[in-house]
């Protein structure tokens, strides 16, 4: 069955430092990768996506990487931050049929440590 | 104004009583979603809707219902609250053009049945 989870509940870095925050999934059929950033009190927010047919994206301080080999997903930020703290979804896209079913893990929390 | 719009932000109900979850958006969407947010499980769909004639079930549809009023309004009801409907309920909505699974969110109905 389809399943995107993390390796890591929780995650602590020094501010300044870089963060990975890294996602195993199943489906091989999925259209897209996505991360969001959750904070709290709040809803998800989109941070960045990958196409299944690439391997690396970068946005603004934040890198994703995909391993299509080894099924795995990480976003990597730059230079961390205390607003960076929040917890990170990465999730799978398959759009068919003007839907996108889009399905989510269960989320890394990052702590930055001032 | 935020651009998904959730009401109430909180609620605490009793078991049995019927609940209604408003959302309403100003992003010009057609797709609308409700998703339930548990500790550690991430978030599930429980119903999706292309336009105000078209409505489906998501992963965890059973003891809820949905009513598409207008383009910009999705409501998720709970004909007969039960305390396992605990839980923190999200509306978001896509664009029509969109297939990498940005979704936009609303900040969270937090309801408590007890």
């Amino acid at each position: 069955g389809e399943s995107v989870g993390l390796h890591l509940p929780t995650l602590s870095v020094q501010e300044g430092d870089n963060s990975i925050i890294n996602c195993a999934y199943s489906n091989s059929a999925s259209d897209y990768f996505i991360w969001y950033k959750q904070e709290s009190g709040k809803g998800p927010q989109f941070i960045i996506d990958i196409r299944s047919n690439m391997d690396k994206r970068q946005g603004q301080r934040v890198t994703v990487l995909l391993n299509k080999t080894v099924k795995h997903l990480s976003l990597q930020i730059a230079a961390t931050q205390p607003g960076d703290s929040a917890v990170y979804f990465c999730a799978e896209n398959r759009a068919g049929g003007g839907y996108q079913k889009v399905t989510f893990g269960t989320g890394t929390k990052l702590q930055v440590i001032p | 104004d935020a651009d998904v719009t959730q009401t109430p932000r909180n609620r605490i109900t009793k078991t049995g009583k019927r609940i209604m979850l408003e959302c309403s958006q100003t992003k010009g969407h057609d797709r609308m979603y409700w998703y339930r947010q548990d500790p550690g499980l991430g978030l599930r769909l429980i119903y999706y809707s292309f336009d105000v004639k078209d409505i489906n079930k998501g992963e965890i549809s059973d003891g809820y219902s949905v009513s598409r009023q207008a383009q910009a309004k999705f409501s998720l009801s709970l004909e007969s609250a039960i305390p396992n409907q605990t839980a923190l309920y999200f509306c978001a909505t896509s664009d029509f053009g969109t297939q990498t699974g940005e979704l936009f969110f609303g900040e969270g109905s937090r309801l408590t049945v007890l």
